[in-house]
């Protein structure tokens, strides 16, 4: 089945700088590619996807790029603000017959110092 | 209008006792879904229905035993409560394959 890693599993920074979260899948067949934001004592929920037919796509202050070739997948927020704390998700999934399942990484938590 | 409910969202309980937890959603969605988070938040799914039919069951004590009496809801019910069993449970549900999933707020259970 799918593997999903993510790195790191920690991650401090500054107000105002950027932040990257990487990931990498082992089923090169894997087409869709979310990520999730949870925070502290709440559902996780869903900020920005991307389909393995798009290399990149970019939403405000966080863009997701995804090279299929080497199997991985970032998320970087930019101008990061106290509000970007949290423990993000990466998930890959493959759109095909009897294939309903979000593999999920193991989590990053951001803290945004002020 | 809360679009994927659980309830409830806490739950105490004892050992070796017998619960369950409720989801309904009214998105319109085939799919649904619980995942189990830990205490290192790793969400790891446990089954998946879609439209009432048992599409994924992972590796799961067979004490777990989830009911869909239709397509908006997805029940699961826990025999013999161990201390293990204790973390979050989340329901969530998505429109098909490939699809964003959105979580219900969770059920924090704790088996004392």
């Amino acid at each position: 089945g799918e593997n999903v890693e993510q790195h790191p599993s920690t991650l401090s920074v500054q107000e105002g700088d950027s932040a990257v979260i990487k990931c990498t899948y082992s089923d090169s067949a894997s087409n869709y590619f979310p990520w999730y934001k949870q925070e502290l004592g709440k559902r996780p929920q869903l900020i920005i996807d991307i389909r393995s037919n798009v290399g990149e796509k970019k939403d405000q202050r966080i863009a997701v790029t995804l090279n299929k070739t080497a199997k991985h997948f970032s998320l970087h927020i930019t101008e990061t603000q106290p509000e970007d704390s949290a423990v993000y998700f990466c998930a890959a999934s493959l759109d095909g017959a009897g294939s309903y399942q979000l593999t999920f990484g193991k989590g990053t938590k951001l803290s945004v110092i002020p | 209008d809360t679009a994927v409910s659980q309830t409830p969202k806490y739950l105490v309980t004892q050992m070796g006792n017998d619960k369950s937890i409720k989801c309904e959603q009214n998105l319109g969605h085939d799919t649904m879904y619980w995942y189990k988070q830990d205490s290192k938040k790793f969400l790891k799914i446990m089954f998946s229905y879609n439209n009432k039919e048992l599409i994924i069951n992972e590796t799961v004590p067979n004490r777990f035993s989830p009911k869909s009496p239709d397509k908006a809801h997805l029940n699961l019910h826990i025999n013999s409560l161990e201390l293990g069993d204790s973390a979050v449970y989340f329901c969530a549900s998505s429109p098909g394959r490939a699809s964003g999933y959105t979580f219900g707020s969770g059920t924090r259970l704790t088996v004392v």
